[in-house]
């Protein structure tokens, strides 16, 4: 049981460039999470899915964006990346309830990204 | 909106000593969900506890443990006997639910060093 994983764990952009960070999860939670860190400014939710084609913007969605065609697979875009994203990306999943109780999120190890 | 208040930025204590950190939240929510989670220099995140909004009971965990008063809304997390591997940031987070999603709001954190 792997939990949360996410490809590349470190990666620098050029200006312009696009990438998909990648993230799969094997404990079968049907919500999953991307968010950002930058430093001294805690977790900035930027995508969320409540299951396999349900997609919805967090709080900082632009220049990103996200596909669940999958339980599992959670992948984020980037297209024409900007110095502004040049941050700390985790993904996360967790258990969903029909009656909303809200279950911990378990998070992958990050990615960190450059653009320069 | 929901909001959360990790007020210390910093905190520095020597080994043994104890350490409580400030949570302090808002909601309008009549149910909800509180948690903590550690992120130590390694970067990954590692959940620490969930409380529901029901459940105002203290709760202990070895070293740790947790103080949820709802009538201050504050959720305080007091390490005991701090060890120099308790050196993380930690964060605060509520549960924010609209339209049957459910999402995390984080506060900003809280840098923990605990020297030999």
């Amino acid at each position: 049981n792997a939990g949360v994983t996410q490809t590349p764990k470190f990666r620098i952009l050029k200006i312009g460039q696009s990438m998909t960070l990648q993230c799969t999860q094997d404990m079968n939670h049907n919500y999953m999470y991307w968010y950002r860190q930058d430093p001294g400014m805690g977790l900035k939710l930027i995508y969320y899915s409540v299951g396999a084609g349900i997609t919805d913007k967090g709080e900082v969605p632009n220049g990103y964006n996200v596909s669940r065609s999958t339980t599992e697979d959670f992948p984020l875009r980037l297209e024409l990346a900007a110095p502004s994203q040049t941050s700390v990306y985790f993904c996360a999943s967790s258990y969903g309830s029909p009656r909303q109780h809200f279950y911990e999120q378990y998070f992958g190890p990050g990615t960190r990204l450059t653009v320069t | 909106a929901q909001k959360v208040t990790q007020a210390q930025t910093e905190i520095s204590v020597v080994e043994k000593e104890d350490v409580t950190l400030d949570c302090v939240y808002e909601t309008r929510d009549t149910t909800y969900y509180l948690f903590w989670y550690k992120q130590p220099p390694s970067g990954e995140l590692v959940f620490l506890i969930r409380r529901n909004s029901f459940d105002e009971q203290n709760e202990i965990s070895g070293r740790y443990s947790w103080n949820f008063q709802k009538s201050t809304s504050s959720f305080n997390f007091t390490i005991t006997a701090s060890q120099v591997v308790d050196s993380a940031v930690y964060f605060c987070a509520l549960s924010e639910t609209q339209g049957g999603s459910e999402k995390l709001v984080f506060g900003k954190g809280t840098k923990l060093t605990v020297n030999p």
